[in-house]
């Protein structure tokens, strides 16, 4: 079974920290992304990856940054945490082999920014 | 019972009814569609895909129809039962497309009355 782990379930920072966020994930996956989840709003795509040390923005990135070292790992940064970052974060992975695209997903980091 | 999508993000049925959950998808250049249930406290799970040059794909009590013309699909989950209440959300992509990134709707959430 594919597994996408991330470093906390719950998180709470105050604002102007420097926030980590990791996933890792298990499969030899070619794709990863970073996507904020609030009410109402579903799923939006924060950055996303499609190989090591690369990074693609997706439609929300502005007050965040990634970092893809290795195959398995990419971390979300969150350079000055603001209330308005509040929310719940979910990484995914995925395969390019054409079989689909398929993305799993880890259990979610809710993150309280105060 | 059946959703429509953004209008009506929440359905209620009967346990033990068929469910009909519905989705309009924004780019006629899409032509690879999934379904992903999202439990309370949980990451969305894959449930079906679908590729465009089919317009039905049965699982295990899901069935996903697709309506290239109108640009809607549709989640048809039979025998509700109590574990499938959740938020279902549609995606959408082009096949075709480094990173795999996908488009996903906002979501309906399903709610099954005992």
């Amino acid at each position: 079974d594919v597994k996408v782990t991330q470093s906390s379930r719950y998180l709470v920072k105050r604002t102007g920290e420097k926030v980590f966020l990791e996933c890792v994930q298990d499969m030899d996956h070619e794709n990863m992304f970073w996507y904020r989840q609030d009410p109402g709003l579903g799923l939006r795509l924060i950055y996303f990856s499609y190989d090591v040390k690369m990074k693609e923005k997706g439609d929300i990135p502005e007050g965040y940054s990634v970092s893809r070292e290795k195959k398995e790992r990419f971390s979300l940064i969150l350079e000055s945490a603001s209330t308005n970052q509040t929310s719940m974060y979910l990484c995914a992975s995925s395969t390019s082999s054409r079989t689909g695209y398929e993305q799993y997903f880890g259990p979610g980091t809710r993150l309280t920014v105060t | 019972g059946e959703s429509v999508g953004l209008h009506l993000p929440t359905l209620s049925v009967q346990e033990g009814d068929n469910s009909i959950i519905n989705c309009a998808y924004s780019n006629s250049a899409s032509d690879y569609f999934i379904w992903y249930k999202q439990e309370s406290g949980k990451g969305p799970q894959f449930i079906i895909d679908i590729r465009s040059n089919m317009d039905k794909r049965q699982g295990q009590r899901v069935t996903v129809l697709l309506n290239k013309t109108v640009k809607h699909l549709s989640l048809q989950i039979a025998a509700t039962q109590p574990g499938d209440s959740a938020v279902y959300f549609c995606a959408e992509t082009r096949f075709y497309n480094q990173g795999g990134k996908l488009i996903f709707g906002q979501g309906t959430e399903l709610s099954v009355k005992p």
